[in-house]
């Protein structure tokens, strides 16, 4: 089976805090992806990764960075928390482009 | 863009009768489509996919059913239990994938 770890389940931080979001899959897959969801909006999709140390903008990328130093790891970055990014962030792995995506558990955080 | 949605935001269902959910995409280029259950608090959980070239496929309990005319899939599941509840969402691989908005299932027992 595969599996998608993320190291937080809950996150409680500060505005203006760095925020480290990790992702661990153990598939050998090629592909990462990060997403929020938020009630009304679904599942927005922040950044992805087709390789190591590669990375590409999804459709909400403002206020986020990545970084993909191992091909099973997939860290988001919150430089700067602001209050709006508080949600539930989803990492996701698939094996190639169109393929199904599997999803960790989520991390809910929290940013007062 | 393309979009993807699913008709009815919340189902409610009986325990033991059969659920539909549906859901239409926009992109009739699209050939692959998928299926996830997200159960509260939880990740998206894979259930059955579907490729374009098939107009249905079935799984342990769930179907699902590929009109490309009227670009429109449905998931069926048999026997709707307790534990089917959940929110319900469809994707549409198009680049990467595209997600609808989902449909809760409420199962009253």
């Amino acid at each position: 089976d595969v599996k998608v770890t993320q190291s937080s389940r809950y996150l409680v931080k500060r505005t203006g805090e760095k925020v480290f979001l990790e992702c661990v899959q153990d598939m050998d897959h090629e592909n990462m992806f990060w997403y929020r969801q938020d009630p009304g909006l679904g599942l927005r999709l922040i950044y992805f990764s087709y390789d190591v140390k590669m990375k590409e903008k999804g459709d909400i990328p403002e206020g986020y960075s990545v970084s993909r130093e191992k091909k099973e790891r997939f860290s988001l970055i919150l430089e700067s928390a602001s209050t709006n990014q508080t949600s539930m962030y989803l990492c996701a792995s698939s094996l190639h482009g169109k393929e199904t995506q599997y999803f960790g558990p989520g991390t809910r955080l929290l940013v007062l | 863009g393309e979009s993807v949605g699913l008709h009815l935001p919340t189902l409610s269902v009986q325990e033991g009768d059969n659920s539909i959910i549906n859901c239409a995409y926009s992109n009739s280029a699209s050939d692959y489509f998928i299926w996830y259950k997200q159960e509260s608090g939880k990740g998206p959980q894979f259930i059955i996919d579907i490729r374009s070239n098939m107009d249905k496929r079935q799984g342990q309990r769930v179907t699902v059913l590929l009109n490309k005319t009227v670009k429109h899939l449905s998931l069926q599941i048999a026997a709707t239990q307790p534990g089917d509840s959940a929110v319900y969402f469809c994707a549409e691989a198009w680049g990467g994938l595209i997600f609808g908005q989902g449909t809760t299932l409420q199962v009253k027992p």
